[in-house]
């Protein structure tokens, strides 16, 4: 079991905003900004949306903007599109061990 | 552009070893990043496994902590797990990954394409 909880599943209807959200220990997610999002198309490997909790990569789209509060991080993903629909990972460093979320499955309605 | 490739066998017997190994394009094992591995069994999450770093230090997930090594091969450019007395349960796909020295904390900036791994005999 991982010690970051995402929910299972997340929707919107195309141009809407979306926010998923990742809880983890306040040891963790809590103290450092190193949580970092991916997203998954089916049958692809997973790629890096944003780091450093808010942080994105070049050619990342700004539709997609990551936060955190406390012990949680938060990606929200503005003017929904039907090419974001996919799974969506979070993922922390605490000392010399990473772990991922359990995943949220976006669906596009 | 940096490329990773997998490569090994796609079967193993249970109790057996699995062995892959990463192919790295456009960078260096011998950089700051560290290499990383990454499994994903069929219809379920990400698994982060372990990573190595230039100098050779390891870290690895504590659940498979007693069975897995990750090792580096400067000089072929690549890396490798070993992962030993499989069951069914270690049938996966599995990714090699860079983490990116230039992020703090984590931040698996390229994956290979991933290869599936399946544990049957």
């Amino acid at each position: 079991q991982s010690a970051l909880t995402q929910p299972p599943s997340a929707s919107g209807s195309p141009g809407q905003s979306v926010t998923m959200s990742c809880t983890g220990p306040s040891s963790d997610v809590g103290v450092y900004d190193q949580v970092s999002w991916y997203q998954q198309h089916p049958g692809k490997a997973p790629k890096l949306l944003i780091y450093e909790v808010n942080k994105r990569p070049s050619g990342v789209p700004d539709r997609f903007s990551g936060s955190k509060s406390g012990n949680t991080a938060s990606l929200t993903v503005s003017g929904l599109q039907a090419e974001d629909e996919a799974d969506y990972y979070c993922c922390s460093y605490t000392g010399s061990k990473k772990q991922f979320g359990g995943g949220t499955k976006l669906t596009v309605l | 552009q940096v490329q990773l490739q997998e490569s090994g066998p796609g079967l193993v017997r249970p109790s057996g070893t699995l062995s892959l190994t990463c192919a790295v394009f456009g960078d260096s094992v011998r950089s700051s990043n560290w290499w990383s591995w990454v499994r994903q069994s069929p219809g379920k999450g990400l698994e982060w496994i372990g990573e190595v770093s230039r100098s050779g230090t390891t870290n690895y997930t504590p659940s498979l902590k007693s069975r897995v090594t990750i090792s580096l091969d400067t000089s072929n450019n690549q890396f490798s797990l070993r992962l030993t007395s499989v069951t069914a349960e270690d049938t996966a796909v599995y990714y090699c990954v860079r983490d990116s020295s230039l992020i703090r904390g984590v931040g698996l900036d390229c994956w290979g394409p991933g290869t599936l791994v399946t544990v049957s005999s």
